[in-house]
């Protein structure tokens, strides 16, 4: 089992809230990523970071922002939540090399009322 | 550019009998392959990864899958299904540390 977590599980809240989702992993793990899926699809990723101070946009445009001051830490923060960031928000990493498989949290469920 | 395509959005099994899902992929390099399964409000969790060894790739929960490159495949197999395989299954390419995911076949597996 991968040592990975995200909290909260669940979170409902009003539209112009400031939102952060946090994500942590003990694995020592460098590489870092955070994934939008909604129900019944795939995942999309949103943000990725190859190390601390580091971080890049994903495939998928976002207005999340990400931050990696520690090696274990990458949250996610939402400015002000809009009904259209209704979503399932999923944080992984993976160890270094190529190719390495990802290792998940159970994920972040958000709704935005 | 790297893709996947998961042949089927949902397959129905009764328990006890063979599961197939089908994963076709295709890649400018040599590619790593991973196939994960998601249970209901769960996050991904990895079955097996195929990265350039052996072609018959053997998972966690009694799955496996066989590397086909003339085939340019990757299908998952397990010989009798159990009611817990229930779940949400995403064929996943990876190449130059990129992940790119199939669109998820849902197994449903009955009495």
């Amino acid at each position: 089992e991968a040592d990975i977590y995200q909290t909260p599980r669940y979170l409902v809240i009003g539209t112009g809230k400031k939102i952060t989702l946090e994500c942590s992993q003990t694995m020592g793990h460098d590489k870092m990523y955070w994934y939008q899926q909604d129900p019944g699809m795939e995942l999309h990723l949103i943000h990725y970071s190859y190390g601390v101070n580091s971080t890049e946009k994903g495939d998928l445009s976002s207005e999340s922002t990400v931050s990696r001051i520690r090696t274990e830490h990458f949250p996610l923060t939402l400015e002000s939540a809009r009904p259209s960031h209704t979503s399932q928000y999923l944080c992984a990493s993976s160890g270094a090399g190529s190719n390495q498989p990802q290792h998940f949290g159970d994920g972040t469920r958000l709704s935005i009322l | 550019a790297q893709s996947v395509t998961q042949l089927d959005s949902h397959v129905s099994v009764s328990e006890g009998t063979p599961v197939l899902l089908r994963c076709n992929y295709s890649s400018s390099y040599s590619p790593s392959l991973f196939w994960y399964v998601q249970h209901p409000n769960k996050g991904l969790q990895l079955l097996l990864k195929y990265t350039s060894a052996a072609t018959l790739v053997k998972g966690i929960n009694g799955f496996e899958a066989e590397f086909k490159k003339s085939e340019t495949s990757f299908h998952l197999t397990k010989p009798s299904a159990h009611m817990s395989d229930a779940a949400e299954y995403f064929c996943v390419v990876s190449e130059l540390s990129t992940l790119t995911f199939g669109k998820g076949t849902m197994l449903l597996v009955s009495p």
